[in-house]
């Protein structure tokens, strides 16, 4: 089935911990993104990569990294997860360069760290 | 950056007709968009405008004012699985989106 693929669908973490969240796309899409959603604060870009092997930050880039070694992956690591990381991540990819540029978003993944 | 204000909740009957608004300031506009979310799932993508108008796309339809920095989402003949939250999403010139806090739109029978 095309489209985006997360994992894992949920997670509980001790803080402190390093953690990477999956994200494939077999849609061939050049650009991929890495958002967080809060309850009162919407979706929020992290990270995002306009093709591979490129990356840039988003509006909260801190305590998060991205690679985009391929076209299809784009995982995101949170290297010594905290608290305030607990939050709904959405990676959502898009074909970029085109005039709608949709960007169609994977199921979430639903991060506690305790 | 972006700023992007939409409303938190709205309630409606089913059958009836709800307008979500959304007003933006941007340091730079590339086109709008409206996605729906259900609780639970991934954001869907709805409609997109970036020139001034409405859009029409069955029972919804998009509004846009780019000297006014505002949108709306109008939505025909409510029915409960419309129940969902309804994200404005402003990208820049650089592709990126920002988005709003989203609109909880409740049907009631």
């Amino acid at each position: 089935i095309a489209g985006i693929t997360q994992a894992p669908t949920s997670q509980i973490l001790a803080a402190g911990r390093r953690m990477t969240l999956r994200c494939t796309q077999d849609m061939r899409h050049n650009a991929m993104y890495w958002y967080r959603q809060d309850l009162g604060l919407g979706l929020r870009l992290i990270h995002y990569s306009n093709t591979a092997g490129t990356t840039g930050k988003g509006e909260v880039p801190d305590g998060y990294s991205v690679s985009r070694a391929n076209t299809d992956d784009f995982p995101l690591t949170l290297a010594s997860a905290v608290p305030s990381q607990t939050s709904v991540y959405f990676c959502a990819s898009s074909e970029q360069g085109g005039t709608t540029d949709t960007q169609s978003f994977g199921p979430g993944t639903r991060l506690t760290v305790l | 950056g972006q700023n992007i204000d939409q409303p938190t909740e709205m309630t409606a009957t089913e059958g009836a007709i709800v307008q979500i608004n959304c007003t933006y300031q941007t340091s730079g506009f590339n086109g709008l968009f409206w996605y729906q979310q259900h609780a639970g799932e991934a954001p869907t993508f709805l409609s997109y405008n970036v020139l001034d108008g409405l859009e029409e796309k069955g029972r919804f339809s998009s509004f846009l004012s780019r000297s006014k920095g505002y949108s709306y989402l109008l939505l025909k003949e409510l029915q409960m699985k419309d129940s969902a939250s309804y994200l404005c999403a402003v990208r820049d010139g650089d592709y990126k989106l920002s988005f709003g806090a989203g609109t909880t739109v409740t049907v009631r029978a």
